[in-house]
């Protein structure tokens, strides 16, 4: 059972857009910065959003993120099949000093 | 440009011991600390610990304390992750990860199968 909860799957038709939430608590995503990880089958995971919000360079705007309390948010707008893949959370937790990440959740493009 | 490249696969016995390398290239290694993520065969992404690459003081998440033992070669930029008397249950994916801050993975290696099995 993963600190940090997200849905384990999403699907949206290509060109919508989708939302996976990330829910934590105040020991982790309400008091310190959420990265977001989209990764293939196969592969490792790369690095969309760091610091609640931002894209490190060469990551789409169509990727974003965002954070309010105890929840974050990444947002992908424009899907494409292209994007099917798993998406992780992940936060340092304060009170576990611990690193956590979410149970991940699997984005299908229908 | 900023790259860690593991070691290849590895097919243990119960019991076996296992070194898993992560050699970097392209930035300062002792400029960024290098975290260990295990990922078990169809589960997610686990946090095991990191490695300070300047002092080589190892922590460890509660779970991978006792067979897990993190460790550096600064003359070679490499870090390495080494697991003691194998289970079963070590049978995952190892990646090592540069950290830009605390659980912000910026580059990761491409991951180390490990597998046991008799």
């Amino acid at each position: 059972q993963s600190v940090l909860t997200q849905p384990p799957s999403v699907s949206a038709a290509p060109g919508q857009r989708v939302t996976i939430s990330c829910s934590g608590s105040s020991s982790n995503i309400g008091n310190n910065y959420v990265s977001w990880y989209q990764q293939f089958p196969g592969t490792a995971p790369k690095r969309l959003i760091y610091d609640n919000n931002k894209r490190p360079s060469g990551i789409p705007d169509r990727f974003s993120g965002s954070k309010s309390g105890t929840s974050a948010t990444l947002g992908i707008t424009g899907l494409q099949t292209g994007d099917e893949a798993d998406y992780y959370c992940g936060v340092w937790d304060s009170s576990l000093s611990a690193g956590v990440f979410g149970g991940g959740t699997k984005l299908s493009v229908l | 440009q900023v790259q860690l490249v593991q070691s290849g696969s590895e097919l243990k016995k119960p019991g076996a011991s296992v070194k898993v390398s992560c050699k970097a290239s392209g930035y300062s290694f002792t400029w960024h600390s290098i975290n260990w993520v295990r990922q078990a065969p169809g589960q997610g992404l686990e946090w095991m610990g990191w490695i300070n690459t300047i002092t080589g003081n190892p922590t460890y998440a509660r779970g991978f304390t006792g067979r897990f033992v993190f460790s550096l070669d600064t003359s070679v930029s490499t870090a390495y992750l080494q697991i003691i008397s194998l289970e079963a249950d070590d049978t995952a994916v190892y990646y090592c990860a540069r950290d830009r801050a605390t659980i912000d993975f910026d580059y990761w290696g491409q991951g180390s199968l490990v597998t046991v099995s008799s």
